[in-house]
């Protein structure tokens, strides 16, 4: 079946970059996500990139995508405390006649001063 | 703010009671999605419904259901509740069920079974 996985920690200073790792089984999933989660707060998108591309970049983020490898990756450049929170990989269930989104377990990202 | 709404934003109630949890989906969206958030088994999808039809299940137990009515809004019946149910509650919303279609996400609610 479908499965996500993720680290669970990630710990970086202020200013650095932060790259955030994800593995996916399905390889039929058309669409691949990165979601945030702020403490006591819902899931905030902050990007997705489509199978058939290898890169995507918006503004401080980069999603990398190695569909060889089935691998995912979210990068945020210029690090900020306000980035703390917990960060989500979900790939579509489409392929598997399903529209919903299987999530990671999700990486816990600390940005200290 | 995603635009999807959901009430109430905490709920506490006792073991064997019934609790209703309400979402009303972005304006236009017809899908509805509803996901458990729990420390041990993280975000699991649970009932997909799509202009009133329910479309696709996941982990869903047979003590919960939902129903979308004709105003797509959406309701999760969680009944016989155990210790074990306590989690947060997402809705989210989609246009359509297509790929393309991205999902939007409530704010939860906090359920806490006593």
């Amino acid at each position: 079946g479908e499965d996500v996985e993720q680290s669970l920690f990630l710990s970086v200073r202020e200013g650095d970059s932060s790259v955030i790792n994800c593995t996916y089984t399905d390889s039929s999933s058309t669409y691949l996500y990165w979601y945030k989660q702020e403490p006591g707060a819902g899931l905030q998108l902050l990007t997705y990139i489509f199978s058939n591309m290898d890169m995507k970049q918006d503004q401080r983020l980069t999603v990398l995508l190695n569909k060889k490898d089935k691998h995912l990756s979210l990068r945020i450049a210029d690090t900020q405390t306000g980035d703390s929170a917990i960060y989500f990989c979900a790939e579509s269930a489409y392929g598997g006649s399903q529209g919903n989104l299987i999530f990671g377990k999700g990486t816990k990202l600390s940005v200290k001063p | 703010d995603s635009g999807v709404t959901q009430t109430p934003k905490h709920l506490i109630t006792a073991t064997g009671q019934r609790v209703t949890l309400r979402c009303s989906p972005r304006s236009g969206d017809l899908s509805v999605y509803w996901y458990q958030q729990s420390l041990d088994q993280g975000l699991q999808f649970l009932i997909q419904y799509y202009n009133g039809e329910e479309r696709a299940k996941g982990n869903i137990l047979e003590r919960f259901s939902a129903q979308q009515f004709p105003d797509l809004h959406s309701e999760l019946n969680l009944s016989s509740l155990e210790l074990g149910d306590s989690a947060l509650y997402f809705c989210a919303s989609s246009p359509r069920v297509l790929p393309t279609d991205t999902q939007y996400f409530g704010p939860g609610t906090r359920l806490t079974v006593l």
